[in-house]
């Protein structure tokens, strides 16, 4: 299978603190991930995509400088909030996009996601 | 742009069979997939189709049609931890033809 994992899963901090979210394919590479936030009882809404060794394609209204991308190599990406406000806490999850032996296309499949409670 | 829509909740008993709509409307259209959510987890994948029909994988079945923006997932046999958000997520042409555009998803509740 494609197992993508996400560190912390969980993490609260206190509002103007900055929150590194890290997200690994653990075995395959991954050209591209993607960063999405979830807010209660709401869907995924994408907020970037990142693109290994170059910069990250940021959706309509989501703030460049305030979530940071870093897609630095083939198994990792990180997300970094910065200057955390409450209204930022939110579930963050990442995903990969892989074409898996016999799969039919390429399918993103998610990490388990990263809990955000900004005080 | 995409627009898509799902019931929000459903409630089916286990055993039973429940069929899960959604239809969609967009500017392109590059596969719809499939997830199933559990509450504070990430989604994982149950299916996807590109093509009109059915495509099956056990007690899931998808089926879509391009024509009328429409697609369902059939769950057979339900079982209590059936019980989640199912996502139906639009592939559009934009962006390299990799973004998803989430459905708000359908809260399913499978009863004794």
């Amino acid at each position: 299978g494609a197992v993508v994992s996400q560190h912390p899963s969980r993490v609260i901090c206190k509002s103007g603190t900055s929150v590194k979210i890290e997200c690994r394919s653990l075995d395959f590479q991954a050209t591209t991930m993607f960063w999405y936030r979830q807010f209660p009882k709401q869907s995924l809404m994408l907020m970037a995509t990142s693109n290994e060794g170059s910069k990250a394609t940021y959706e309509q209204g989501v703030e460049k400088d305030k979530f940071l991308i870093n897609h630095a190599s083939l198994t990792l990406s990180t997300l970094t909030v910065t200057s955390a406000h409450p209204e930022d806490s939110s579930f963050y999850i990442c995903s990969a996009r892989v074409r898996l032996a016999g799969g039919p296309s390429d399918t993103q499949y998610f990490g388990p996601g990263t809990r955000l409670t900004v005080l | 742009g995409q627009n898509i829509d799902q019931p929000t909740e459903m409630t089916a008993t286990e055993g039973a069979i429940v069929q899960i709509n959604c239809t969609y409307q967009t500017s392109g259209f590059n596969g719809l997939f499939w997830y199933q959510q559990h509450a504070g987890e990430a989604p994982t994948f149950l299916s996807y189709n590109v093509l009109d029909g059915l495509e099956e994988k056990g007690r899931f079945s998808s089926f879509l049609s391009r024509s009328k923006g429409y697609s369902y997932l059939l769950l057979k046999e339900l079982q209590m931890k059936d019980s989640a958000s199912y996502l139906c997520a639009v592939r559009g042409v934009t962006g390299g033809g990799n973004k998803l555009t989430f459905g708000t998803g359908t809260q399913l509740k499978v009863e004794l």
